[in-house]
């Protein structure tokens, strides 16, 4: 399965609306995950089944599927959300990650 | 709290060989799937290999089959990557993850491969 993730990059002013999307080869169900990796440390995980966001994770970042297409949103952009996004199917093996969307601040 | 720690990595010489190590705690190892993720230098994820709790599941990326053995020592909570037959495109930073998606990840071990 290849993962399709866009745009490789984003620039956006704080306070503005992000959405980077993931597109699937073939169905993968819900079975999509969004990291986020800030610059020297691990992944972490913010978003798993597509939609539901893991414990802790601030309630701007959300996901959405429309049939192949995969959306995680930020509602409004704030400077620690400075990072790269990577999405991730768990449908079954290969496990693979879209690109990455390195996000930064204007 | 989960807590995974990644150990092994070096310097290795193409063509040589290099076992990692992951230390888990914080949860019943022997329960979950655990996960082999790298990311070359300035690069993005790339999964490498999965086994499941009670090793009856075992998968590969295909850049490393043949190549890499993923293996668990449950009674020592512990996670293993056996990498031979290194290439210079292995190197990368080796993160061990907890369980599918990956809930939780060690701070990684770094791989190179160059002569």
């Amino acid at each position: 399965i290849q993962m399709t993730q866009s745009p490789s990059s984003l620039s956006a002013s704080v306070g503005d609306r992000v959405t980077i999307t993931c597109r699937a080869s073939r169905g993968i169900s819900n079975y999509l995950a969004w990291y986020q990796q800030k610059p020297g440390k691990g992944p972490k995980l913010l978003i798993y089944a597509a939609s539901t966001l893991q414990p802790g994770v601030p309630s701007r970042f959300s996901g959405s599927v429309s049939g192949a297409d995969f959306t995680l949103t930020i509602s409004s952009l704030q400077p620690e959300d400075v990072a790269t996004y990577y999405c991730q199917n768990y449908i079954g093996a290969p496990y693979t990650f879209g690109q990455g969307t390195k996000l930064e601040i204007k | 709290e989960v807590h995974l720690v990644e150990s092994g990595g070096g310097l290795v010489k193409p063509g040589g060989s290099l076992r990692l190590s992951c230390a888990a705690s914080g949860f019943t190892f022997s329960d979950y799937t655990m996960n082999w993720v790298r990311q070359a230098p300035g690069s993005g994820l790339e999964w490498v290999a999965s086994i499941s709790g009670r090793l009856t599941d075992i998968y590969y990326a295909d850049s490393v089959k043949g190549r890499f053995t993923i293996s668990r020592d449950n009674a020592k909570n512990s996670l293993f990557l056996q990498m031979d037959s290194l290439r210079a495109e292995d190197t990368a930073m080796y993160y061990c993850a907890y369980r599918n998606p990956s809930v939780s990840w060690g701070l990684g071990t770094t791989v190179t491969v160059s002569s």
